[in-house]
């Protein structure tokens, strides 16, 4: 089944600066690649999502990348504020069969003022 | 307004008694799932449902049930708690899944704390 590792763990950036998340899959069916975004001690909620025939996406402030040759999508957030400071979820599905959505571990970033 | 419910939010129980989380949406999706969140092992998927009557084990199955009578509604169900199922579960919805392609966001519910003694 699919595996999806995601780095770093935590993350802590000044405010201004920018973030880049990085998670990679193991499955190369998977076809469907969203970012969660949890604040603590509230539910997940999507901020962005990439289809593997795409290769980036934008979306203001953040940003995805998919490198299917490398199994790899990174989610990028500039100018980093406050209220980024989460837990950042990414996932990976093969969308066409069966919806089991496997997400990575988290990667908890702090924005720092 | 629009949203996934569940029920309750926290409870506290003992090893082998029998309990149901509820999970309730009013947006007329097709798709609806559970979740546990675990420090450090992020969300893992228990089961799914495609449509009425349509379940699929996730990744974490195990000690678990689920039913799907109607479209709103996907209770889970731990016929015989364990400790280890002490977690955090969210029950969440995606819109129809069209040809069998799902791209869609998924909404999650407020989240249920059980702690398992």
């Amino acid at each position: 089944g699919e595996n999806v590792e995601q780095h770093p763990s935590t993350l802590s950036v000044q405010e201004g600066d920018s973030a880049v998340i990085k998670c990679t899959y193991s499955d190369s069916a998977s076809n469907y690649f969203p970012w969660y975004k949890q604040e603590l001690g509230k539910r997940p909620q999507l901020i962005i999502d990439i289809r593997s025939n795409v290769g980036e996406k934008k979306d203001q402030r953040i940003a995805v990348t998919l490198n299917k040759t490398a199994k790899h999508f990174s989610l990028h957030i500039t100018e980093t504020q406050p209220e980024d400071s989460a837990v950042y979820f990414c996932a990976a599905i093969w969308a066409n069969y069966g919806q089991n959505f496997v997400f990575g571990p988290g990667t908890r970033l702090s924005v720092l003022p | 307004e629009a949203q996934v419910t569940q029920n309750p939010r926290y409870l506290i129980t003992v090893t082998g008694k029998k309990l149901t989380v509820t999970c309730s949406q009013n947006m007329n999706h097709e798709y609806m799932s559970w979740y546990r969140q675990d420090p450090g092992l992020g969300l893992r998927q228990i089961y799914y449902s495609m449509n009425v009557e349509v379940t699929d084990k996730g990744d974490v199955p195990e000690g678990y049930k689920v039913s799907r009578k109607e479209k709103r509604n996907f209770p889970l169900i731990l016929e015989s708690p364990s400790p280890n199922q002490t977690s955090l579960y969210f029950c969440a919805s995606s819109e129809r899944v069209r040809q069998g392609i799902n791209y869609n966001e998924q909404f999650f519910g407020p989240g249920t704390r059980l702690t398992v003694l």
